[in-house]
């Protein structure tokens, strides 16, 4: 099956630092890719959409000067959260999708983010 | 307002039986259908997928079945196996699965010995 690794897995920051997740696709180029977000013992909700060398589309109450989002490359994707606060801390998870992977969503393992 | 939902957080089935989890939707515009399994600070790993023409698709031990007018559908695992304690998501999509995913609550399986 196709393989998308995220990193860093973990991450803890203070509060009012910025913090970069890279999303990258191992075996296969991520036409498009996506970053969802997991709060404790709730659903996984979509933030946002990138297609590659566009800017990516973001859902509804999720701020995009916040969460910047970067698809530069067909294998990479970035996500920087922005003047990180303690609201923010959550398990973020990439997913990418392309030809290859018959356009099903192949996620990436998470990252931990806590902000102090 | 909860598109996908998931009413059962947890579910307990003794090995060797058939497990279903249940899984209902509201919106009338998602057209593709897709289950995961999670392990706690993993990402999910797709099991299986159905497209709203279909109403039911098989993959060796997974099966899944859509019923549109109820706008329900279910996974069944069977015999299910110890390695099946997991928590299950159905996600739902517009656009034939172009879109990105909404996902409902989970059901934790866990499988008694």
């Amino acid at each position: 099956g196709a393989v998308v690794s995220q990193h860093p897995s973990r991450v803890i920051c203070k509060s009012g630092t910025s913090v970069k997740i890279e999303c990258r696709s191992l075996d296969f180029q991520a036409t498009t890719m996506f970053w969802y977000r997991q709060f404790p013992k709730q659903s996984l909700m979509l933030m946002a959409t990138s297609n590659e060398g566009s800017k990516a589309t973001y859902e509804q109450g999720v701020e995009k000067d916040k969460f910047l989002i970067n698809h530069a490359s067909l294998t990479l994707s970035t996500l920087t959260v922005t003047s990180a606060h303690p609201e923010d801390s959550s398990f973020y998870i990439c997913s990418a999708r392309g030809l290859a992977t018959h356009n099903e969503q192949f996620f990436g393992p998470g990252t931990r983010l806590t902000v102090l | 307002d909860q598109q996908v939902k998931q009413n059962s957080p947890s579910l307990s089935v003794q090995e060797g039986r058939i497990s279903i989890l249940n899984c209902d939707y509201t919106n009338s515009m998602f057209d593709y259908f897709l289950w995961y399994k999670k392990y706690p600070a993993e990402g999910p790993t797709f099991l299986i997928s159905i497209s709203s023409i279909k109403d039911k698709n098989e993959d060796g031990r997974f099966t899944v079945f859509l019923n549109k007018s109820a706008k329900h559908l279910s996974l069944h695992i069977v015999p299910s196996q110890p390695g099946d304690s997991a928590v299950y998501f159905c996600a739902a999509s517009e656009g034939g699965g172009a879109d990105g995913l909404t996902f409902g609550k989970g059901t934790h399986l866990i499988i008694q010995p």
